[in-house]
């Protein structure tokens, strides 16, 4: 692994199921974010974690729920997928709080 | 509320100049950020400024006036690989990034 990695690269899925997208990351970062990109919009922050063992919600966080169990792993799951849910997601890290962020490829969601 | 303005396409020949801009309305302020775009991939980091002025990498250099709430991005030499999106972010006063929609740039031979 080097950098940060999603899985799965992409998936349909039917609404009402339960999804939960993978991020990993081997930097040693202490914060990481998962995100939504829609067409005309800018990214928007669904959850995020300063530190191992901590989470906090962003501006987008009903319908997504996520764990920071250790460093490297931060998952984000949908409880119950809606087709509003269908986008871009990308998960992110950044050495500390303030620093630049380092993205992952991209997990493309489609619900129907 | 919290509002990041930029263009939301431009069209640019190779070889030549373009200044992409980016206008903020935030809470606080603690730095903005570029970030470059291709289709269908993730978003690199370009570019950090959080003082006035100018910073400039290589082909590229971004321009911070924060009594203003104006930003730069500046390519020159633009080359063909430069078509992307380039997105314009801001920390705000919590330390989360505000998000432009993105300026999609295209770049014709």
């Amino acid at each position: 692994i080097a950098g940060i990695t999603q899985a799965p690269t992409s998936q349909i899925l039917a609404a009402g199921r339960r999804m939960t997208l993978r991020c990993t990351q081997d930097m040693r970062h202490n914060a990481m974010y998962w995100y939504r990109q829609d067409l005309g919009l800018g990214l928007r922050l669904i959850h995020y974690s300063n530190t191992a063992g901590t989470t906090g919600k962003g501006e987008v966080p009903d319908g997504y729920s996520v764990s920071r169990a250790n460093t490297d792993d931060f998952p984000l799951t949908l409880a119950s997928a809606v087709p509003s849910q269908t986008s871009v997601y990308f998960c992110a890290s950044s050495l500390n709080p303030t620093g630049e962020l380092f993205f992952g490829e991209g997990s493309r969601l489609t619900v129907l | 509320g919290q509002n990041i303005d930029q263009p939301t396409e431009m069209t640019a020949t190779e070889g030549a100049i373009v200044q992409i801009n980016c206008t903020y309305q935030t809470s606080g302020f603690n730095g903005l950020f570029w970030y470059q775009q291709h289709a269908g991939e993730a978003p690199t980091f370009l570019s950090y400024n959080v003082l006035d002025g100018l910073e400039e990498k290589g082909r590229f250099s971004s321009f911070l006036s924060r009594s203003k709430g104006y930003s730069y991005l500046l390519l020159k030499e633009l080359q063909m690989k430069d078509s992307a999106s380039y997105l314009c972010a801001v920390r705000d006063s919590n330390y989360q990034l505000i998000w432009g929609a993105g300026t999609k740039l295209i770049i014709k031979p």
